[in-house]
């Protein structure tokens, strides 16, 4: 079972500088199927990036992930009011198949 | 669009079975796997476990032997048993989608279950 590690636990930054959230998987990801969901207060997770890199429907390109192996990041370029929130990152794993999520990074206003 | 709805009593008493029900509607739940996932206020996400459509399930390892997920396609719905609860089974209950993709891009908005005497 692959055990996943975000950093830092808590982020604080200002509107207009840039994030860099980390994921660290405790084995090789296979096939990068690494994702990564927002999710803020009182409200559902919203899937943000799948695939490690690729972004999903509906938010913007200020957003982006990387990584392979066992290190993955996900880059806020300049953030805005509405971007502080919890993110988590995710794998399925198939030894045995389950989904496992990171503890969490919460971005907040500084 | 998809979208998924769970329902089911929002107070359950200890030791006793949680059930709650996921309706999916503007898409077949006949494709894909279909998930349950929980969160505990204040706490990170723990999957529970998933069904597809035909039947087969897999569950969290820690709460394999206390759960149960089925599926009725008749009425594009699929629901998840928890027995025996205690308090620590509190939490938020959202189901979610997995299109294929190792990743959940559906979700319902969640469900506050608290388990209290």
């Amino acid at each position: 079972e692959i055990v996943l590690t975000q950093s830092p636990g808590t982020l604080s930054l200002s509107p207009g500088e840039g994030a860099t959230l980390s994921c660290r998987a405790s084995q090789s990801v296979s096939g990068n199927y690494l994702a990564w969901y927002q999710q803020k207060p009182g409200q559902a997770p919203r899937l943000l990036i799948y695939g490690a890199s690729s972004r999903a429907t509906g938010f913007p390109d200020r957003f982006s992930g990387s990584g392979s192996g066992t290190d993955f990041t996900l880059t806020i370029s300049t953030l805005e009011p509405e971007d502080f929130a919890v993110y988590y990152c995710q794998h399925y794993g198939s030894s045995p198949p389950m989904y496992t999520f990171g503890q969490g990074t919460k971005l907040e206003i500084k | 669009q998809v979208q998924l709805q769970e329902s089911g009593p929002g107070l359950v008493k200890p030791s006793e079975t949680l059930s709650l029900t996921c309706t999916v509607s503007g898409g077949s739940i006949s494709r894909y796997y279909w998930n349950w996932i929980r969160q505990p206020p204040g706490k990170g996400l723990e999957w529970i476990g998933y069904i597809f459509y035909s039947g087969t399930t897999h569950y969290n390892p820690s709460l394999k032997s206390r759960v149960t997920i089925s599926v009725d396609t008749s009425k594009n719905q699929f629901s998840l048993k928890l027995n025996s609860v205690t308090a620590a089974d509190t939490a938020v209950y959202y189901c979610a989608r997995d299109g294929y993709g190792d990743n959940l891009d559906y979700w319902g908005q969640g469900t506050l279950v608290t388990v209290s005497s």
